[in-house]
Order: structure tokens, then sequence, then C-alpha cells
């Protein structure tokens, strides 16, 4: 069935580093790809989305990019903020109008260091 | 606008006793999924809601697990004869139909004793 694999956490970061945080997934359609974020004592939020080949997807200097022949959807920032430590977690949502429940990579917990 | 609502925040049972959990899903978002989130299993889909069509409970762990939603609106997630292994955080999202972008409540945490 489909899957998402992403790298083992924690990843500590002094502030201002670059992060990447690796996922990659398999499915049989034609997934639409996602990233949630959970920060500490709240729920998941949606960070940003890409729902086909070579889209990129940005927000708050995050940014992913779908890539299909690698079948990756790597999260990137330039510069790490203490406020950004949190639960990071990819997902898909299946293609071909099956049901649009999320199936979720592990998380990665970022630790953002002064 | 108001988020997805979900009571109670944290639930504490003993074993083999009945617990509901509810959700408030955005106003006008017809598609309603219950998730859980659990140490040992991560995020797992439990259940889908989509307007009035049948529900896919593909993901419910077993018959012990049911959920409704009246009206297209609140939803109702039941566990009867709860277990140890039933312990986690219970969440549920809810999306327009239109959309597979789903937002999330705070979810629900049951303990188990």
């Amino acid at each position: 069935g489909d899957s998402v694999t992403q790298m083992e956490g924690p990843v500590t970061l002094s502030e201002e580093a670059f992060l990447t945080i690796n996922c990659t997934y398999t499915a049989t359609g034609y997934p639409s790809l996602f990233w949630y974020v959970q920060y500490p004592g709240e729920g998941l939020q949606l960070l940003l989305k890409a729902t086909k080949a070579d889209d990129k997807g940005s927000n708050k200097g995050f940014e992913a990019t779908y890539r299909k022949e690698t079948t990756s959807f790597h999260l990137e920032k330039g510069s790490v903020q203490v406020s950004d430590s949190a639960v990071y977690f990819c997902a898909l949502t299946p293609g071909g109008g099956a049901t649009n429940k999320l199936i979720f990579g592990t998380g990665t917990l970022l630790a953002v260091q002064p | 606008g108001a988020g997805v609502s979900q009571s109670p925040s944290n639930k504490v049972t003993e074993k083999g006793k009945d617990v509901e959990l509810r959700c408030d899903p955005i106003s006008g978002h017809t598609a309603l999924y219950w998730y859980r989130q659990s140490l040992g299993q991560g995020l797992e889909f439990l259940i889908y809601f989509q307007g009035n069509s049948a529900p896919d409970k593909s993901g419910l762990p077993s018959d012990r697990f049911s959920a409704e939603r009246t009206g297209g609106s609140v939803s109702t997630l039941t566990i009867q004869r709860t277990q140890q292994e039933d312990s986690a955080v219970y969440l549920c999202a809810s999306s327009f139909a239109s959309t597979n972008e789903q937002y999330f409540g705070p979810g629900t945490r049951l303990t188990v004793t």
C-alpha cells in the first residue's frame, strides 16, 4: 500500500542554520503531498502542500518540491528560528478519487537552539 | 472563524468502560476524518465521512470502534470495552469536499487505566 518514509529525528540545529528534512513516498496513483507541523502543546497544522509533479509548496519560509522521478518531497528552510522547533510530518493522500485519508510519516522532531 | 473543536480534551477511563469522543467540524466542511496518534503506531487514519455517502471505515482497528455523523455536522467516535492499547490522542479533521486540505482539531487524549 501507499506509504511515507521520513528521516529519523531529532534534528538539532542552531538558529539561522539551513534545514532539510527528507521525505520519500510510495504510491500507486498520483498522490497529493503535504507537510504538517505540530508545535509543542498544539494541534496539527497544515504547513504546505503540492498536488502534482514539479509543484513547489511554500509557506513561512519553508519549501518543498514534488519530485516524481525520485518520489520525494523534502522540506527545506534557509534560516531556521527557535520558533520553528516542532514535530514535522510528511503525508500524502492517494490519488485516483479514493478517500482523501492522510497517510503520515513517523514525524521528525526539530529542535532549534539560540 | 472557529476551527475544529473536540471534547473532552482529556478522558481517563477504566479498562472495560465505553467512551464517546465528540468532534465539531468547521462550518461548511462536508468531509470529516478521525485519526489516532499514539507513540507506538504514529498517526493512523480511522474513519472518513463525506456528505451522505457511506463512511469509509477501513481504518477502524476493531469492531469495538464505531462512529456516527449526525446531520452532516457533529461526529461522535465511540470505543466500547476500552483496552489499555486504546490509549492515544484521537484527532478529528475536516475539509471541503473539493479540496484535500484537512484542518485538525486539538485532539482528545484518552488514557485507559
